[in-house]
C-alpha cells in the first residue's frame, strides 16, 4: 500500500511569499488532515477534510492560509502571505474516516523556511 | 480540550528497556496512539490502545493505561539503537476524530 505523499520536501521563501504544498492520501482514504509541527514541539491540526468537505477550519490562520480539496483525493494547503512564525514542517495524514478507531497515517512532510 | 504531556527527553543503553510516559487530561478519549518520529520523517505508527483495555503489548512494545489517573506508557524492551527518535503520545480527544499530541519524548540509546 502506497503510504501518503507529500511535495516539495524543502521549501525556503522571503516573508510575504506565497508558497503552496501538495498531498495526495492513501488510496480510499476520505479522512484528509493538515498539521503543522513547529521545531520542538507536537504536530498541531490546522484543517480536516472529510472527502471534498471541511469538517474543522478552527486553528486555521484563515488570513493567510487556505486549504481546498476539490475533488475528494489531494489536497492542497496555500500560505499567503509568509510569515516568520510560519517557518515549520506541515504534515499531511489521511485515515479511513473519522472514527476514533481509523488511525491517522503521516507523509514525510513540507520544511518550511521562512527568511 | 484535550491536553496531553510528556517528559521531553529519555537516555537509556542499548539493551535496556524503556519506558516513556504520557498524562492526558480527556477522559472521553476512546483510543490513545503511540507515534514515532525519526530525523527529517513523518510519524510512524507505533501502536494504540482502546480506553476499556488496561495493556496491550506487540513483540518489544507494552502500552500500559491507566484510565483513573490518565496516564499511559510505552515500554520498549530490549532497546535498539534504531530505536533513538522522538515519541509523541496522541489522544482522540477530538470530536472529529483528529488527534491531539503532546511535545514528544526524545530517546536516545547509547551503545
Amino acid at each position: 500500500e502506497a503510504g501518503v505523499a507529500q511535495s516539495p520536501r524543502y521549501k525556503i521563501i522571503e516573508k510575504r511569499q506565497s508558497v503552496a504544498f501538495w498531498c495526495n492520501p492513501i488510496s480510499g482514504h476520505a479522512t484528509l488532515y493538515w498539521y503543522q509541527q513547529i521545531l520542538g514541539q507536537g504536530p498541531k491540526l490546522l484543517i480536516q477534510f472529510q472527502n471534498n468537505g471541511v469538517v474543522d477550519d478552527s486553528q486555521l490562520p484563515k488570513d493567510r492560509f487556505s486549504a481546498e480539496r476539490l475533488k475528494g483525493v489531494d489536497s492542497t494547503l496555500k500560505i499567503q502571505p509568509a510569515k516568520l512564525e510560519d517557518s515549520a514542517v506541515y504534515l499531511c495524514a489521511s485515515s479511513l474516516d473519522r472514527t476514533a478507531s481509523s488511525p491517522l497515517h503521516f507523509g514525510n512532510g513540507t520544511r518550511l523556511t521562512v527568511t | 480540550g484535550e491536553d496531553v504531556e510528556q517528559s521531553l527527553f529519555l537516555s537509556v543503553r542499548e539493551g535496556d528497556s524503556s519506558v516513556i510516559n504520557c498524562t492526558y487530561t480527556d477522559s472521553s478519549s476512546t483510543y490513545l496512539y503511540w507515534y514515532k518520529q525519526e530525523p527529517g520523517a513523518g510519524l510512524q505508527l507505533l501502536t494504540y490502545i482502546f480506553s476499556n483495555m488496561d495493556m496491550k503489548q506487540d513483540q518489544r512494545l507494552t502500552v500500559l493505561l491507566n484510565k483513573k489517573d490518565k496516564h499511559l506508557s510505552l515500554r520498549i524492551a530490549d532497546t535498539q539503537t534504531g530505536d533513538s527518535a522522538i515519541y509523541f503520545c496522541a489522544g482522540s480527544g477530538g470530536s472529529q476524530g483528529n488527534l491531539i499530541f503532546g511535545k514528544g519524548t526524545k530517546l536516545s540509546v547509547k551503545p
